[in-house]
């Protein structure tokens, strides 16, 4: 699988839009862009994913630049519960059984 | 959404012993399964692929006589930490995408489950 690149930890205020963003330049035409979080001491969980194409739903956004070399989640408000790891992971269709390999992922900390 | 649910979230053991941990989808079926292991403050490390009916793949690097998993139905897989050390002390996570949605769909996972080795 392609790799991604994050920052390695952002900060944000309460109530204020957070943009995270991933670099995926080796990226592939059967690339997947997913997005994951993981609050401490749980297991991962599912933000949202696209190919090529901006994406919303009720938790975030995700913006697919047009090379797709890269992408942003974002998160239109952000409260105290979305401090969490972030991860930008690229699933190939037709991959081996579609496992997720995880980077180091952005830590994103909220202040009130 | 669809619910994987670990059990046991905590454990504590003596050194040598085993533990098995067990991994549910209760809402879907589920033909793959993912073993992850998370040490303090890392990435998830995948460990395994479990399948349904078959053997389990490995990572490199990952023991397969330590690290035992039986995928025996559509909706349950364990992992059996073998005559466990404290290096074994982590957490780990599992994961279940529901059958029939490709290999690209979304991925649900446990709460993840704390073992402790003293």
């Amino acid at each position: 699988d392609a790799k991604t690149t994050q920052p390695n930890s952002m900060e944000s205020n309460e109530e204020e839009p957070v943009h995270l963003p991933c670099n995926h330049s080796t990226i592939s035409g059967t690339d997947y862009i997913h997005w994951y979080r993981q609050l401490p001491s749980q297991g991962p969980e599912y933000v949202i994913h696209g190919l090529t194409s901006n994406v919303n739903n009720r938790m975030a956004s995700l913006a697919i630049a047009e090379d797709r070399k890269s992408s942003t989640l974002i998160l239109h408000r952000a409260t105290l519960r979305d401090a969490a790891v972030y991860y930008c992971i690229l699933v190939s269709y037709g991959g081996s059984q579609g496992n997720l390999i995880f980077g180091k992922g952005t830590k994103l900390s909220v202040k009130p | 959404g669809a619910v994987v649910s670990q059990h046991p979230s905590r454990v504590i053991c003596k050194s040598g012993t085993s533990v098995k941990i067990e991994c549910r989808s209760l809402d879907f079926q589920a033909t793959t399964m993912f073993w992850y292991r998370q040490f303090p403050k890392q990435s998830l490390m995948l460990m395994a692929t479990s399948n349904e009916g078959s053997k389990a793949t490995y990572e490199q690097g990952v023991e397969k006589d330590k690290f035992l998993i039986n995928h025996a139905s559509l909706t349950l897989s364990t992992l059996t930490v073998t005559s466990a050390h404290p290096e074994d002390s982590s957490f780990y996570i599992c994961s279940a995408r529901v059958a029939g949605t490709g290999n690209t769909g979304e991925l649900f996972f446990g709460e993840g489950s704390r073992l402790t080795v003293l």
